[in-house]
């Protein structure tokens, strides 16, 4: 059981470059979340999902996109990046609404 | 506008001794409540919450006060230990329905000195 499991660990970006970040989670949970956290900062919710085909946006999702076709994958795409999205990503699962599990992260420069 | 806020971004406690975090919060509608902790490097691994219903929830050397009429909340770990020493974000969530979107505060790193 290797719980949530994000993919790459680092990356560095150019400007207007796109990337997907993965994230996989093998508890069968049905709640997917994806978090950003910059430096000295908490997390910040950027997009959520309840179920396979139901995505959802969070607080801070401008420049980001989601989908979510199965219940164990819940990839993150950029489309143009930009040094705003200079962070660490955190993917997130939960079964119901209260303890959510999260993955390692992504660490991503955006130069 | 901050929604839940740690004022202390750190925090220096003797082994043995007891730690207490702090955490504000300015939404009403706030109902869950829940303390992560992080190491470097990893994600952030759940601790301990607390329902607004309730004013204290204790599990092992970790216990959680809630106090509703101030909008504070405080983690307690006695005795503290030098495996202790990390991040710990206080998190906050409304309503029942749906998914939990948390808003999390910014953090405070403990460090448990020997």
């Amino acid at each position: 059981n290797a719980g949530v499991t994000q993919t790459p660990k680092f990356r560095i970006l150019k400007i207007g470059q796109s990337m997907t970040l993965q994230c996989t989670q093998d508890m069968n949970h049905n709640y997917m979340y994806w978090y950003r956290q910059d430096p000295g900062m908490g997390l910040k919710l950027i997009y959520y999902s309840v179920g396979a085909g139901i995505t959802d946006k969070g607080e801070v999702p401008n420049g980001y996109n989601v989908s979510r076709s199965t219940t164990e994958d819940f990839p993150l795409r950029l489309e143009l990046a930009a040094p705003s999205q200079t962070s660490v990503y955190f993917c997130a699962s939960s079964y119901g609404i209260r303890t959510q599990y999260f993955g390692p992260g992504t660490r991503l420069t955006v130069l | 506008d901050q929604q839940v806020k740690q004022n202390s971004p750190s925090l220096s406690v003797q082994e043995g001794r007891i730690s207490i975090l702090n955490c504000d919060y300015t939404n009403s509608m706030f109902d869950y409540f829940l303390w992560y902790k992080k190491y470097p490097a990893e994600g952030p691994t759940f601790l301990i919450s607390i329902s607004s219903i309730k004013d204290k929830n204790e599990d092992g050397r970790f216990t959680v006060f809630l106090n509703k009429s101030a909008k504070h909340l405080s983690l307690h770990i006695v005795p503290s230990q030098p495996g202790d020493s990390a991040v710990y974000f206080c998190a906050a969530s409304a309503g029942i329905q749906g998914a939990q979107k948390l808003v999390f505060g910014q953090g405070t790193r403990l460090t448990i000195n020997p």
